[in-house]
């Protein structure tokens, strides 16, 4: 089976812009999670889907947002970019609730 | 609310040598899992073991140990006759709600040839 795959790999950003990443996440698999990693707040959670429905969030501001599609599918998008949020963003999918996430080898953006 | 620590920062060793690394975690919930992800320089994690909390049987699998003991809520982490290849960023992460994974703060392993 292939991987959790995340497009692009590589970003750059310059503040105040948007930006959206994507997520395709194990075949079968329909629950997705997101995650921020910085060197200083670590990996934190950012939010879940299942089945296009947000079923947990983090505690992040409104310009994190999230969705899926029926192919399970999903995208993350950040509006009005700041410095911090500068990160290594990976995705997650899953078979199921409490099962074992795999992730994928993430987006690093930079803001400038 | 759930927390992990891994009070190791960083650890270096020289190859051949055995090391543990340490987790332990906080959860009020009865029902919970703990994971271990290894991070590369590539920074992909990867899955290294779940173990939900009913299950306190130590695991083996290779050179890789894990030894689970509620009664100290910790979940810690050893590997035999270390390698170069295992440097790496560890990280031990704890679910007892749905699919959010809470993580500690992570160890970084440098074996040294």
């Amino acid at each position: 089976k292939a991987g959790v795959t995340q497009t692009p790999r590589y970003l750059i950003k310059t503040r105040g812009q948007q930006v959206t990443l994507s997520c395709s996440p194990i075949s079968g698999h329909r629950s997705v999670s997101w995650y921020q990693q910085t060197p200083g707040q670590g990996l934190q959670f950012l939010f879940e889907y299942f089945s296009e429905t947000q079923r947990n969030k983090g505690n992040f501001p409104g310009r994190f947002s999230g969705r899926q599609f029926s192919n399970s599918r999903s995208e993350m998008n950040v509006s009005t970019l700041e410095l911090g949020d500068s990160a290594l963003y990976l995705c997650a999918s899953s078979s199921g609730r409490l099962e074992t996430q795999y992730f994928g080898p993430g987006t690093r953006l930079l803001v400038l | 609310a759930q927390k992990v620590t891994q009070a190791q920062t960083e650890i270096s060793v020289v190859e051949k040598e055995d090391v543990t690394l340490d987790c332990v975690y906080e959860t009020r919930d009865t029902t919970y899992y703990l994971f271990w992800y290894k991070q590369p320089p590539s920074g992909e994690l990867v899955f290294l073991i779940r173990r939900n909390s009913f299950d306190e049987q130590n695991e083996i699998s290779g050179r890789y140990s894990w030894n689970f003991q509620k009664s100290t809520s910790s979940f810690n982490f050893t590997i035999t006759a270390s390698q170069v290849v295992d440097s790496a960023v560890y990280f031990c992460a704890l679910s007892d709600n749905g699919n959010k994974l809470v993580f500690g703060a992570g160890t970084i392993l440098r074996v040294k040839s």
